[in-house]
C-alpha cells in the first residue's frame, strides 16, 4: 500500500526537543522530494519545512528557521525533523507530505495521518 | 511571509457551482503558476485538489477546476454535492524557497 506514516507526536515542555519521523511505503521514496506541513488546533496549514531529492537541499519557514532540521534516510524510506527549542506556539499536528514529481515546494500529492505535537509546561 | 487571503465561508446549494477565492500579492499568486488548492475533511489529512493553477491530479473530479487572474487564484465546484461540504486551503510558492498556504475556506452544502 502507498503510504506514508508519522511516528507518535507527544507532550513536550517549553524549550525542549522531539525527532518526528515518516515512514514511506509503497513508492520510490528517494524519487521524491519531501516536506513537513503543520496545523495549529482549529487552525489552518502552516508549510514547515522541505528537502529536495537525495537531500541536496533544505528549506525553513522563518518561523522555524534555526530550531528545525529536516533529514532523510533513502535507504530506510524515512524522512525526519528534529524539533528543538520548542514553544508554546509550536503545538500543532504535523503532516509529512509527498511533492509531486518534479516539484519540491509547491503541490503535494502524498501526506500521512499527521502526529500531534504538544508544547506545555 | 504573509498567509493568502480567502474568505472564511462559502455556501451554495447541490447542484449549483460556487468559486472560493484566494487573494495573494505579485511576490506569490501574482508572480508564479504554482498555486494549488487543498481538500481537508475534519481529522484528516489534506487532499490535493488542483495543482499548478488548473491542473487536477489522477482521481479528483472534473468538477473542481482552478484559475488565476492577476494576484488572485480561484477554485469552482460545479455540480455541488453534499460530500463536498468541509474545508479548503489554497497555497502559492512565494519565492525564495517559501510556501505560503491560505486561511481556509468551509465549504455548506445547503
Amino acid at each position: 500500500e502507498v503510504q506514508l506514516l508519522e511516528s507518535e507526536g507527544g507532550l513536550v515542555q517549553p524549550g525542549g526537543s522531539l525527532r518526528l519521523s515518516c515512514a514511506a511505503s509503497g513508492f520510490t521514496f528517494s524519487s521524491y522530494a519531501m516536506n513537513w506541513v503543520r496545523q495549529a488546533p482549529g487552525k489552518g496549514l502552516e508549510w514547515v519545512s522541505g528537502i529536495r531529492i537525495s537531500g541536496s537541499r533544505t528549506y525553513y519557514a522563518d518561523s522555524v528557521k534555526g530550531r528545525f532540521t529536516i533529514s532523510r534516510d533513502d535507504s530506510k524510506s524515512t524522512l525526519y525533523l528534529q524539533v528543538s527549542s520548542l514553544r508554546v506556539d509550536d503545538t500543532a499536528v504535523y503532516y509529512c507530505a509527498r511533492a509531486l514529481v518534479g516539484a519540491t515546494l509547491h503541490a503535494f500529492d502524498m501526506w500521512g495521518p499527521g502526529t500531534m505535537v504538544t508544547v506545555s509546561t | 511571509q504573509s498567509a493568502l487571503t480567502q474568505p472564511p465561508s462559502a455556501s451554495g446549494s447541490p447542484g449549483q457551482s460556487v468559486t472560493i477565492s484566494c487573494t495573494g500579492t505579485s511576490s506569490d499568486v501574482g508572480t508564479y503558476n504554482f498555486v494549488s488548492w487543498y481538500q481537508q475533511h475534519p481529522g484528516k489529512a489534506p487532499k490535493l485538489m488542483i495543482y499548478e493553477v488548473s491542473k487536477r491530479p489522477s482521481g479528483v473530479p472534473d468538477r473542481f477546476s482552478g484559475s488565476k487572474s492577476g494576484n488572485t487564484a480561484s477554485l469552482t465546484v460545479s455540480g455541488l454535492q453534499a460530500e463536498d461540504e468541509t474545508d479548503y486551503y489554497c497555497s502559492s510558492y512565494a519565492g525564495s524557497n517559501n510556501l505560503v498556504f491560505g486561511g481556509g475556506t468551509k465549504l455548506t452544502v445547503l
